[in-house]
């Protein structure tokens, strides 16, 4: 149950894209397409913007993108908005029917 | 609209018990896996619990396993978390939320507000 990899910060600025890793091994992220990404702003709830490794939900701008290769995902954010400024967190199931998180990312934007 | 709300959170001294609920509303309640994760102070967040539809089947972070136990009542649309022998470490908000409702239990579509749980003497 080792908490998925992913870098402490990130920044970029306003219109750029910026790209958050999420290291897993072989037999969460590596063999499964259930990895999803959630949004966290400062005192507030989680939000689901990303699911199954590209899908978005309704209402997630298409600026969000997700991707896979090997055990390792990838959350893409162009055209960056400050908005955005947010901790990002991916989470993978991890097979019986557990899951384990990433220890999140602060995303500045500059 | 699909709603979670939590409760039963509060100041508990080491050593001591605390029972979570959380009210759904807005789906189909007896449809879907049900999820707790915690979120410590300054911390990301953490899968602790979940547990299938019927309640028959469940699954524990190592670190409360034998100490908490998730359950629901399909009946009265509400889930629990029962919280034994507890620990500073398990200080954090604790958060319910459900699945997306499919084969597996792999996203987190829905989340509650979240209750706050301080272990401390």
């Amino acid at each position: 149950q080792s908490a998925l990899t992913q870098p402490r910060s990130v920044s970029g600025s306003p219109g750029q894209s910026v790209t958050i890793s999420c290291t897993g091994t072989y037999s969460n992220i590596g063999v499964n397409t259930a990895v999803s990404w959630y949004q966290q702003h400062p005192g507030k709830v989680p939000k689901v913007m990303i699911y199954d490794i590209t899908k978005r939900p309704s209402g997630v701008p298409d600026r969000f993108s997700g991707s896979k290769s090997d055990n390792t995902a990838s959350l893409t954010i162009s055209g960056l908005q400050a908005e955005d400024e947010a901790d990002y967190y991916c989470c993978s199931y991890a097979g019986g029917n557990t899951v384990v998180f990433g220890g999140g990312t602060t995303l500045t934007v500059l | 609209e699909v709603q979670l709300v939590e409760s039963g959170g509060g100041l508990v001294q080491p050593g001591g018990s605390l029972r979570l609920s959380c009210a759904a509303s807005g789906f189909t309640f007896s449809s879907y896996w049900m999820f707790w994760v915690r979120q410590a102070p300054g911390k990301g967040l953490e899968w602790v619990a979940n547990i299938n539809q019927d309640g028959y089947e469940s699954h524990y972070v190592d670190s409360v396993k034998g100490r908490f136990t998730v359950s629901r009542d399909n009946a009265k649309n509400s889930l629990y978390l029962q919280m034994n022998s507890l620990r500073g470490e398990d200080t954090a908000v604790y958060y319910c939320a459900r699945d997306d409702g499919g084969s597996y239990p792999t996203t987190l579509e829905w989340w509650g507000q979240g209750t706050l749980v301080t272990v401390s003497s």
